[in-house]
């Protein structure tokens, strides 16, 4: 997990609120990632960031939102519209984003809809 | 489609003997793959990779995995299990999707070592 922090580790939310996961990276790495993980499935890509101001869209981006302001940081907003939000949120990043580099894993942080 | 298949929930070994943990992919173009493992509560560690070379990738805590292209497979191998070995591994294979290369995962394997 090292070079990649992510907090809070647990997050409890009430239905119809915003939470904001975060994700830090001092890896000097350009890009970034947010999977999200389910009991018994591998992991489904969110959204991903190649560059600082740039965003796209992965497999399962509705519900979500995040920014890419500094190179560092890649935050993740779980809004009230994600209908089932309750999963274990993983960041990822690696050095560039062609298929030859390999993504580092964050500690993950696991978010629980009351 | 491309895809990556663990075929095994879990694969249970006693201490001191070999595992194998198994992974197949289904990918146009050349196969980028990758095996992590992860520990209760904790996020994906990385164990190895294959891009390209030889067939046989060696990578951390004493584990390797064999390419074979002919039967599209990807299986992790230890010579010697050890009870902390016990974890979730995913098989994943790295694509292109828009402009990135993104990472699509097996359903992940159980790992037992027993004592």
């Amino acid at each position: 997990d090292g070079g990649i922090t992510q907090s809070p580790k647990y997050l409890f939310r009430k239905e119809g609120q915003n939470v904001t996961l975060s994700c830090e990276q001092n890896l000097n790495h350009d890009a970034m990632y947010w999977y999200r993980q389910d009991p018994g499935q591998g992991l489904r890509l969110i959204y991903y960031s190649q560059i600082v101001n740039d965003f796209q869209k992965g497999d399962i981006a509705e519900g979500y939102s995040v920014s890419r302001e500094k190179k560092e940081s890649f935050p993740l907003t779980v809004t009230s519209a994600q209908k089932n939000p309750t999963a274990f949120y993983l960041c990822a990043s690696s050095r560039t984003e062609l298929n030859t580099d390999t993504q580092y894993f964050g500690p993950g942080t696991r978010l629980t809809v009351l | 489609a491309q895809s990556v298949a663990q075929p095994e929930d879990q694969v249970n070994v006693a201490e001191g003997n070999p595992l194998t943990v198994k992974c197949t992919y289904s990918v146009s173009g050349n196969p980028y793959l990758f095996w992590y493992v992860q520990y209760p509560n904790r996020g994906l560690q990385f164990l190895l990779k294959y891009i390209t070379g030889d067939n046989l990738v060696k990578g951390s805590y004493g584990f390797e995995a064999e390419f074979n292209k002919s039967q599209t497979s990807f299986h992790l191998k230890k010579p010697s299990a050890l009870v902390s070995d016990s974890a979730l591994y995913f098989c994943a294979v790295r694509v292109r999707s828009g402009n990135t290369g993104k990472l699509i995962f097996g359903q992940g394997t159980t790992l037992q070592v027993k004592p």
